[in-house]
């Protein structure tokens, strides 16, 4: 998986607690990327940073907040979770920005099923 | 705006038959286009992409898809399916100066031994 992993794997909280989600590359890719993936949906993108402390929002951003201290790790927080965060969440990278590079490929984590009760 | 619509939810072949995963995009440019394997409980893999260099694309794993402008089409086909071809594939397109993909819903296939 690209030197792409993601912490936890899997995960089961309740509603009103604070999770966070790591992912960490080995890679060195300036890009990093958060999406959710629902039954229905494909993929869709919440967060993605374009370097260190450098972050903006996503189609479905809305009770996600990210951080990147690191070039290599970029968190994804729940404040206070709840029932319709349930999903499965992926973490990709990329060496350059898809804006400008649109041939440019996005690797993939191996994903973080998160269950809110 | 740009969008991919995957007209199949499911497709089912037998092993050593042809696979075709229809998507139909929806684009005023000219559009950058993927489709991506997902096995299950894996990442996302990409198998091919298109970029305007040229209309048949040829990707890993045997896969290709023909880029159809006159019919908004980038369907995925494969000559023989096998076992290993049993995955989630999503057709992809990027918003344009965005770094945003939009996905498909996706196409389980499922191949009968």
């Amino acid at each position: 998986d690209a030197g792409i992993t993601q912490s936890p794997r899997h995960k089961v909280t309740e509603t009103g607690t604070p999770v966070t989600l790591r992912c960490h590359q080995t890679e060195n890719h300036r890009y990093m990327y958060w999406y959710r993936q629902d039954p229905g949906h494909g993929l869709r993108l919440i967060h993605y940073s374009y370097g260190v402390k450098d972050t903006d929002k996503g189609e479905v951003s809305d009770g996600y907040s990210v951080s990147r201290s690191k070039t290599e790790d970029f968190l994804l927080t729940l404040e206070s979770a709840t029932s319709s965060q349930t999903s499965v969440y992926f973490c990709a990278i990329s060496q350059l920005g898809l804006a400008a590079f649109s041939y440019n490929e996005q690797f993939f984590g191996p994903g973080t099923r998160l269950t809110v009760l | 705006a740009q969008s991919v619509t995957q007209l199949d939810s499911h497709v089912s072949v037998s092993e050593g038959t042809p696979v075709l995963l229809r998507c139909n995009y929806s684009s005023s440019y000219s559009p950058s286009l993927f489709w991506y394997v997902q096995h299950p409980n894996k990442g996302l893999q990409l198998l091919l992409k298109y970029t305007s260099a040229a209309t048949l694309v040829k990707g890993i794993n045997g896969f290709e898809a023909e880029f159809k402008k006159s019919e908004t089409s980038f369907h995925l086909t494969k000559p023989s399916a096998h076992m290993s071809d049993a995955a989630e594939y999503f057709c992809v397109t990027l918003e344009t100066g965005a770094n945003n993909l939009f996905f498909g819903t996706g196409t389980r296939l499922t191949v009968i031994p």
